[in-house]
């Protein structure tokens, strides 16, 4: 099991302000890094898979990057909406998931 | 159409008590896996299949025992439940083992030992 921390743990965001948060690891021994979109009382939903230092994915007005030389990938949230509220989970992969605890947003209208 | 399924969505029982939890997939996909949601919600690899093989066993007590009969479904049977066996358990899916597919994860069954 690889070591995946994120920060923060939650945030609050108005609606309209944008948002990042990170995904750290002191290992680039992984061959993909996976991003997650859990809502309350849902499953857990891929956004994401990243696998080469300097990818950027886009996905509406969520956007991730990797920099696997220095250790982090962000996730970033443009322009918050209420349905944005979820907790976002990182994952290594390494023939198994790995995942990070998650950092909850919650996006106040 | 619910992509990957699990039955049942709660279950409650006593200690010492045999159950399982059934898991079908309906994306064609070749690998399945079960995932612990731990007392810290952290998501945790319990087992994998590829194509009705074993191909991940994450050191779990041999009181689990994952059954694939075909590659759509990952059955999870716990012998003698005990305490700490209460947690919500996840079945997901995937294309194939490679490491850059999504996975698809199944609505969850909350279990609890009483």
């Amino acid at each position: 099991i690889l070591n995946v921390e994120q920060s923060p743990q939650s945030l609050h965001v108005q609606e309209g302000d944008s948002t990042n948060f990170t995904c750290s690891f002191p290992s680039s021994n992984f061959y993909a890094l996976h991003w997650y979109r859990w809502e309350t009382a849902k499953s857990p939903e891929a956004l994401f898979v990243m696998t080469l230092n300097g990818d950027e994915k886009k996905k509406g007005r969520i956007s991730a990057t990797l920099n696997t030389k220095e250790g982090y990938s962000y996730l970033y949230i443009k322009g918050s909406q209420p349905e944005d509220s979820a907790t976002y989970l990182c994952a290594l992969n390494d023939y198994k998931l790995s995942f990070g605890a998650g950092t909850t947003v919650t996006v106040r209208a | 159409d619910t992509a990957v399924s699990q039955t049942p969505k709660y279950l409650v029982t006593q200690m010492g008590n045999d159950k399982s939890i059934k898991c079908e997939q309906n994306l064609g996909h070749d690998t399945m896996y079960w995932y612990k949601q731990d007392s810290k919600k952290f998501l945790k690899i319990m087992f994998s299949y590829n194509n009705k093989e074993l191909i991940i066993n994450e050191t779990v007590p041999n009181r689990f025992s994952p059954k694939s009969p075909d590659k759509a479904h990952l059955n999870l049977h716990i012998n003698s439940l005990e305490l700490g066996d209460s947690a919500v358990y996840f079945c997901a899916s995937s294309q194939d083992r490679e490491q850059f597919n999504e996975q698809f994860f199944g609505p969850g069954t909350r279990l609890t030992v009483l």
